[in-house]
């Protein structure tokens, strides 16, 4: 069965720290994905990776970077975390020929 | 820009009863047409697609159409249960490169109360 796992399902961080969320798929998919998800505004695009050491910014990357330094693991990185950055984050992969995209559970991440 | 546009909601219904969530996209090729369903504390999973003009996706009772002409892909199933309360999402694929995007819409809150 497929599966993506992602480092924790809740969080809470400080404004100004620095924050890494991780992502694990174990299907060997070329392709993940980071989304945030707020109410109203469905799912947006972050970042993706479409090979390990490769990325492209998504529709909102400011404030944020990731890493992809092996194929099966993708982090989120909240370089200096801010109030306005709480939210739920979603990561998912998919086959380089495949259409559909596997998710993880997601991570809440709360900023204070 | 590709765009995907659904009813909001929340919506609540009665166990056994009929339901449609309505989704319209916009898109300037031929995209694939997605439903994906959020069950609470859970990541998004695939519920059904449909890749071309008038194709039926369908699965778990859930069916939509891909209506090329109405710019539609309309979510129904004839008789809700308890356990399908969940978010529901519209999305499309406009499939140019291996790694495209999925836009996705902003989601249907769906409530079925016994």
């Amino acid at each position: 069965d497929v599966k993506v796992t992602q480092s924790s399902r809740y969080l809470v961080k400080r404004t100004g720290e620095k924050v890494f969320l991780e992502c694990v798929q174990d299907m060997d998919h070329e392709n993940m994905f980071w989304y945030r998800q707020d109410p109203g505004l469905g799912l947006r695009l972050i970042y993706f990776s479409y090979d390990v050491k490769m990325k492209e910014k998504g529709d909102i990357p400011e404030g944020y970077s990731v890493s992809r330094e092996k194929k099966e693991r993708f982090s989120l990185i909240l370089e200096s975390a801010s109030t306005n950055q709480t939210s739920m984050y979603l990561c998912a992969s998919k086959g380089q020929l495949q259409e559909t995209q596997y998710f993880g559970p997601g991570t809440r991440l709360l900023v204070l | 820009g590709d765009s995907v546009t659904q009813m909001e909601g929340p919506v609540t219904l009665s166990e056994e009863a009929f339901l449609t969530i309505n989704c319209t996209y916009t898109a300037t090729g031929y995209p694939s047409l997605f439903w994906y369903v959020q069950y609470p504390g859970e990541g998004l999973q695939l519920l059904l697609k449909a890749t071309k003009a008038d194709d039926k996706g369908s699965n778990k009772g859930f069916e939509a159409t891909y209506r090329k002409e109405t710019t539609s892909f309309h979510l129904e199933k004839g008789s809700v249960q308890v356990s399908d309360s969940a978010v529901y999402f519209c999305a499309l694929s406009d499939a140019k490169t291996s790694y495209d995007k999925v836009i996705f819409g902003p989601g249907t809150s769906l409530s079925v109360i016994p």
